[in-house]
This record gives structure tokens, C-alpha cells and sequence, in this order.
């Protein structure tokens, strides 16, 4: 069955910093790969995808992430990190299923920056 | 460009009652896919609907139904909600041409008493 690791739930990150949240997937196929961002109360905001191509990509914030086929691995990195980064981070796998894609999300990583 | 609506913002029910939260998909998009999140948990897959049709469903009960209208708008409905039923609902909208990620909305906070 698919699913998504996110093995730490809090990181706290001073603001300047480098940050990694880390992301590991279980797929059989060549996967489709998300993260998304949650401020409190709100919905999810993508930052970055890979469907092929370029192992490493680019987001929106100055977010990126490289995928790692041997270590099931697609992990989310910004060089500095701002205070307004502070948020809950979700890494998704898309499953797709007679043309149709869903989500398969991991149990999140809440970032907290200190000042 | 409106993005994905969903109505209400928050509810609250009792047990036992029915709910319909409804969802407006972002302008040129056609497939609406519904989303649980309890609290401090990833979204959780509900089901798709697609030109009207249910097309995937996750690991929910019957209780849990939904509808999509012709102009892409969709409702999702529970009935006798239980405890366990209190959650971040969340509305994604895409384009089944398209390779394109899944677009959220604001969700519909429901709790139950």
C-alpha cells in the first residue's frame, strides 16, 4: 500500500537558519510527489512538485526539494528560514488509478521559528 | 480568479444529525476531490467525483456521500454523525486533462457534540 513517512513532527529552526524536513514514501510506481504548506486554520498551499525530470525543484518561498529514487526519499530544504515560515508542512504522494490522481498524505512536521 | 470555496467556513452539529458541506472547484477545473483532517493528522482521501460520477473512494462508510453538479460544484454529505466525525474538511480541485496538482480550499471545520 502507498503511504508517507514524515518522522519528525516538530522542528524548531532558529529564523536565519538552513531547514530540512524530511520525507520518505512507499510506491510502486514512479511517484508523483508534493509538498504542501498549512498556516492555522487554513488550507493547503503547494510548494513544490515532481512528476520527472530534474531530481532537484524549485518552489515557491525559496522552498526546494530533491528526489532520491534509491532512498524513497523526497525531502523539502530552504537556506534561511523566515518567521513567517512557521507552519504545518505536509509531504504527499499522488496515486493514480484509471486516470485519476489522489493523495496520500504523511502526518505533517510543524515548523516553529525562534527568534 | 476565484480559487477553491468552500461553504460553511465552520459548523457544529450533534450527534446523529446529517450534514452537507458544499465546494466550489477553482475556474477551469473539473474533478473535486474531498479530504478529512483530524486534528494534528494528515489529510485523509474521501472520494473523487468526476463528470457526476464518483470515480475513487477511501476507506470511509456509506455514511459518508457526496454529490457533483454540472456546473463541477460538489456537496459532500454525512449522516449520523458520530464524535469521531469532527474534523477540517477539505475541498482539492484539478483538471482530469491536465497533469496538474490538486488546488485546496479553506475547509469546512465541523465539530460535533
Amino acid at each position: 500500500a502507498q503511504s508517507v513517512t514524515q518522522p519528525d513532527i516538530h522542528i524548531t529552526v532558529s529564523e536565519g537558519a538552513s531547514l530540512e524536513l524530511r520525507c520518505n514514501y512507499s510506491y510502486g510506481a514512479t511517484p508523483y510527489l508534493f509538498w504542501y504548506v498549512q498556516s492555522p486554520g487554513q488550507g493547503l498551499q503547494l510548494l513544490l512538485k515532481y512528476f520527472s525530470g530534474d531530481t532537484l525543484v524549485q518552489g515557491i518561498k525559496g522552498f526546494e526539494a530533491e528526489f532520491k529514487r534509491s532512498q524513497s526519499s523526497f525531502n523539502l530544504r530552504k537556506p534561511s528560514v523566515h518567521w513567517s515560515d512557521a507552519a504545518e508542512y505536509f509531504c504527499a504522494v499522488g496515486v493514480r488509478n484509471t486516470g485519476f490522481q489522489k493523495l496520500v498524505f504523511g502526518t505533517g512536521t510543524r515548523l516553529l521559528v525562534s527568534p | 480568479d476565484a480559487g477553491v470555496t468552500q461553504s460553511p467556513t465552520h459548523l457544529i452539529k450533534t450527534r446523529g444529525q446529517q450534514v452537507t458541506l458544499r465546494c466550489s472547484p477553482k475556474s477551469g477545473h473539473d474533478t473535486v476531490s474531498w479530504y478529512q483532517q483530524a486534528l494534528g493528522q494528515g489529510p485523509q482521501f474521501i472520494f473523487q467525483y468526476y463528470e457526476e460520477e464518483e470515480r475513487q473512494r477511501g476507506n470511509f462508510p456509506d455514511r459518508f456521500s457526496g454529490h457533483q453538479f454540472p456546473n463541477y460544484s460538489s456537496e459532500l454529505n454525512v449522516n449520523a454523525l458520530l464524535l469521531g466525525d469532527s474534523a477540517l474538511y477539505l475541498c482539492a480541485s484539478s483538471s482530469y486533462s491536465s497533469n496538474q496538482p490538486q488546488h485546496f480550499g479553506d475547509g469546512t471545520r465541523l465539530s460535533i457534540l
